[in-house]
């Protein structure tokens, strides 16, 4: 069974502070990650993907992909009490059709002001 | 706004009965795929259509199926409804090829309520 994990939170940060997001999969095949951001009632919308090992910097937001620890995370600098949300991991398994991602249970993100 | 549209928006239906929910994809992209969220839940692949076939499927019984059409748009279709087929259904559009054919994107989704 191919997973992804996340921590439900509730994850409570700060306005101005950083918050950090974590993921964990484990389809060690897995070459495409992604961050969904989820408003309440809503449906989710992309945030970030990233293929390769390393960070990758967009604006305040920067995912960071370790493949051999098949971990992925978001950073979100300055947060705002706008980034308040459930933000959800999502992983393209190996050998899976174009459209098909798994998803993690999201982490809701509360940014106090 | 990601240029997928969903209808209809809300809908309740009785548990027995069957429910035809509607996608229209991006425009250029030519796959289209399902997602059921249940409340609390990430998103849950249903099956994805490319020229108007079914080329993957996740863990839902038949009675879950689709159609994709010559213009890409998509209509999902669910018979005997059960209470647990409340959910938000979620339809999700890709472009063709290049680094970022497999990047999803959603439409607002069609809030599902079985009683």
């Amino acid at each position: 069974q191919k997973e992804v994990e996340q921590n439900s939170g509730p994850l409570s940060v700060p306005e101005g502070a950083i918050a950090s997001l974590n993921c964990t999969y484990s389809d060690r095949g897995s070459q495409s990650f992604f961050w969904y951001r989820q408003y309440s009632g809503k449906s989710p919308e992309l945030i970030m993907f990233i293929y390769s090992n390393g960070d990758k910097e967009d604006g305040r937001f920067t995912a960071q992909l370790n493949k051999a620890s098949q971990y992925v995370s978001l950073l979100i600098r300055d947060s705002q009490p706008s980034d308040s949300a459930t933000y959800l991991c999502a992983v393209k398994p190996h050998g899976g059709s174009q459209g098909n991602l798994i998803f993690g249970k999201g982490t809701k993100l509360s940014v106090k002001p | 706004e990601t240029g997928v549209t969903q209808s209809p928006t809300h809908l309740i239906k009785t548990r027995g009965q069957q429910v035809t929910l509607r996608c229209s994809s991006q425009s250029g992209h030519n796959t289209v795929s399902w997602y059921q969220q249940a409340l609390g839940q990430g998103p849950q692949f249903i099956f994805q259509y490319y020229r108007e076939e079914e080329n993957g499927r996740g863990n839902f019984p038949p009675r879950f199926s689709g159609l994709q059409f010559p213009n890409y748009s998509s209509e999902l279709n669910v018979n005997a409804l059960e209470l647990d087929d409340s959910a938000l259904y979620l339809c999700a559009s890709s472009s063709p090829g290049g680094i970022k054919e497999n990047t999803i994107y959603f439409g607002e989704g069609s809030w599902l309520t079985v009683v």
